[in-house]
């Protein structure tokens, strides 16, 4: 079974923090991916990476970055929070383009 | 005009009941196609891929309609158990990366 763990299930962090988000998977997939889930506007991609030390902007990149420094782990960092940032947070991965993804079980931010 | 869309619903159906979701694509090069599952403040899961011949896992059946670029997902013999939300999901092309996720069919079945 594929494992996608992310680092916490729920947050809660102040204006202006920095934040970091870890997801690690167990399946050695080469692609990862951060997306941010909020009510009436379903999964949205804030960046992707499709191997070690790549990574590419997906639809909502601003105010985010990432690091993928190993295979198993892709961290997205907020590199000082807003309120509009408070939102649940999927990491997932996969093998290859035709296959499924699997995700993580999701980190609920909330930003006061 | 959205890449993906589904009906939000929600649909409301009695147990035992057949419901059926429809989700279109704008890009007619997609090139494959999932359903997942998500239940209330949990992760998406992948419920089953959508072949071109279509398939079947017991009660679901899901098939594909590459002319009319949509896809669909039938629930028979509904039980309490499938109410959560159906995201309907398109790999654009190979060699993307960027899967599009539909918004989602909420679906509550009532005893």
């Amino acid at each position: 079974d594929v494992k996608v763990t992310q680092s916490s299930r729920y947050l809660v962090k102040r204006t202006g923090e920095k934040v970091f988000l870890e997801c690690v998977q167990d399946m050695d997939h080469e692609n990862m991916f951060w997306y941010r889930q909020d009510p009436g506007l379903g999964l949205r991609l804030i960046y992707f990476s499709y191997d070690v030390k790549m990574k590419e902007k997906g639809d909502i990149p601003e105010g985010y970055s990432v690091s993928r420094e190993k295979k198993e782990r892709f961290s997205l960092i907020l590199e000082s929070a807003s309120t509009n940032q408070t939102s649940m947070y999927l990491c997932a991965s996969f093998k290859g383009q035709a296959l499924p993804q699997y995700f993580g079980p999701g980190t609920r931010l909330t930003v006061l | 005009r959205k890449e993906v869309e589904q009906d939000p619903g929600p649909f409301n159906v009695p147990e035992g009941a057949t419901v059926a979701f429809n989700c279109t694509y704008s890009n007619s090069a997609s090139q494959s196609f999932f359903w997942y599952r998500q239940d209330c403040r949990k992760e998406p899961k992948l419920l089953m891929s959508v072949y071109s011949s279509g398939n079947e896992d017991g009660r679901f059946t899901a098939q594909l309609n590459r002319a009319s670029q949509y896809i669909s997902l039938l629930i028979r013999d509904s039980k309490l158990s499938d109410s959560a939300t159906y995201l309907c999901v398109v790999n654009p092309r190979t060699g993307g990366f960027k899967t599009i996720f539909g918004a989602g069919t909420r679906l509550f079945v009532k005893a």
